[in-house]
């Protein structure tokens, strides 16, 4: 059973980036897909993105295309999400969640959802 | 505002049965799936698919699907079950991921 587990709390300064990982176990990287979902104090989930090494691809929601960038290391099971032009509006916990499609039966970003195991979150806070 | 809709409170007394909501355009093709967030703890899997339960969910959970509509059904909840519920699919276009607005329930 594949388990995540995420990096430290991150406070930044408005306009600077963060850059968070996520170390997978029990599984190898390369057969599921990892998406990063995002949630704002006292708000609801947004998913912001993923990337699927087997495929060698990425993907990002329309609203982070520019701003956010995912890259894998699949020797070491590790993920990480690059924010950049960071704002208030970007202070929220960060979690990554792993697709439970089998990558040989499904197709680029059909591939990332559902999310069968998440990691615990990371807290980042947007403060000057 | 989200692709998907959700009702943002619902509540039901203990022991009797509760239907969760999600609409959306896209859930003309694509399935949800749903997850359940208690107080400061990541989301957990609950149904996928037409009616998939994730090994350790409670058989009390059920999903179904209707046109526009995808519902989590909770048969004899439990306290334990008071959590925030999010449903999530494919946006309007089919091609990437949303989440509903969520539905915080109340177990009384």
């Amino acid at each position: 059973q594949v388990q995540l587990v995420q990096s430290g709390a991150e406070v930044k300064k408005p306009g600077s980036s963060v850059k968070v990982s996520c170390k997978a176990s029990g599984g190898p990287l390369n057969s599921y897909a990892i998406s990063w979902v995002r949630q704002a104090p006292g708000q609801g989930l947004e998913w912001m993105g993923g990337i699927i090494t087997l495929f060698d691809t990425s993907h990002s929601a329309e609203k982070f295309q520019g701003r956010v960038t995912f890259t894998a290391e699949e020797s070491t099971g590790t993920v990480w999400m690059e924010l950049t032009s960071l704002t208030h509006e970007d202070t929220a916990f960060y979690y990554c969640a792993k697709g439970s499609p089998d990558l040989r039966f499904c197709t680029s970003n059909a591939c990332y959802a559902p999310f069968d195991a998440w990691g615990q979150g990371i807290l980042v806070t947007v403060s000057s | 505002s989200s692709e998907l809709t959700q009702d943002p409170a619902v509540s039901v007394a203990l022991g009797q049965t509760v239907r969760i909501t999600c609409q959306g355009d896209s859930l003309r093709s694509y399935y949800a799936s749903w997850y359940q967030q208690r107080p400061g703890q990541a989301p957990v899997l609950v149904m996928s698919g037409e009616n998939t339960r994730p090994p350790g969910i409670p058989d009390r959970f059920s999903g179904s699907n209707s046109g526009s509509t995808a519902s989590l059904t909770i048969t004899g909840a439990q306290a334990e079950d008071e959590a925030d519920y999010y449903c999530n699919s494919r946006d309007s276009r089919g091609h990437l991921w949303v989440f509903g607005g969520g539905t915080h329930l109340t177990v009384l």
